[in-house]
């Protein structure tokens, strides 16, 4: 099926730095998400961007966070700045209509 | 989410038997898609249904709109089935179910 690529794979970082996460969506994709996953939990919404513009955010996406795609690059979180609470796995998503492909996801160690 | 019900919440096979897990929205949704979450935490599409049912080797999903359910059957178990299952409802932003962990043994 479509490739969505998420670079890095595994990510640690010092508490209150600065991290950006980098989403590689499906070419002709025009919605994209990103989600949260603690380890053995649920997957949690963050937020979907549509057209240049975050369409919707859950109470997660904490006002630390952001998202964009400059010039239809790549699709990035950036979370500044990080917080222990922010380690998980966090899986980017890309969909032309209402079928979403997921990448494998960036595991984010906040120490 | 609070918008989608899975059960069982974790269920075990023998190989070769079969399953079926269910997901309960609580409003109406447009579509259901299924997801296998394997053992590295990849995310696999296993279904999408907007109506009716789809069929695609050992697995089978029915997605009733009507009644605001979907259910995902598993026939005949391999062990390479083992992970947690994931159904999520599509109106604007898929939301997941607490998903289901099946354990497939020999």
């Amino acid at each position: 099926g479509p490739k969505v690529l998420q670079i890095p794979s595994h990510q640690i970082i010092d508490m209150g730095q600065m991290v950006t996460l980098n989403c590689d969506p499906v070419s002709n994709h025009l919605y994209f998400y990103w989600y949260k996953q603690i380890l053995g939990q649920q997957m949690e919404f963050l937020v979907n961007f549509y057209n240049g513009k975050v369409m919707e955010k859950s109470k997660l996406f904490k006002d630390q966070f952001s998202v964009e795609r400059p010039d239809g690059s790549y699709f990035t979180l950036k979370i500044q700045p990080t917080a222990l609470e922010d380690s998980a796995v966090y899986f980017c998503a890309s969909s032309l209509d209402e079928e979403v492909f997921f990448g494998k996801g960036t595991r984010l160690t906040v120490v | 989410g609070d918008q989608v019900e899975q059960s069982p919440s974790a269920l075990s096979l023998h190989e070769g038997t079969g399953s079926a897990l269910r997901c309960n929205f609580t409003t109406t949704m447009r579509a259901v898609q299924w997801f296998q979450q394997n053992s590295r935490g990849s995310l696999i599409n296993l279904f999408y249904l907007a109506s009716g049912t789809k069929e695609n080797g050992r697995l089978k999903s029915t997605f009733n709109s009507k009644e605001s359910y979907s259910t995902l059957h598993i026939r005949d178990a391999q062990l390479e089935d083992s992970g947690t299952y994931f159904c999520a409802h599509n109106n604007n932003a898929p939301r997941f179910g607490a998903g289901t962990k099946l354990s497939v043994k020999p």
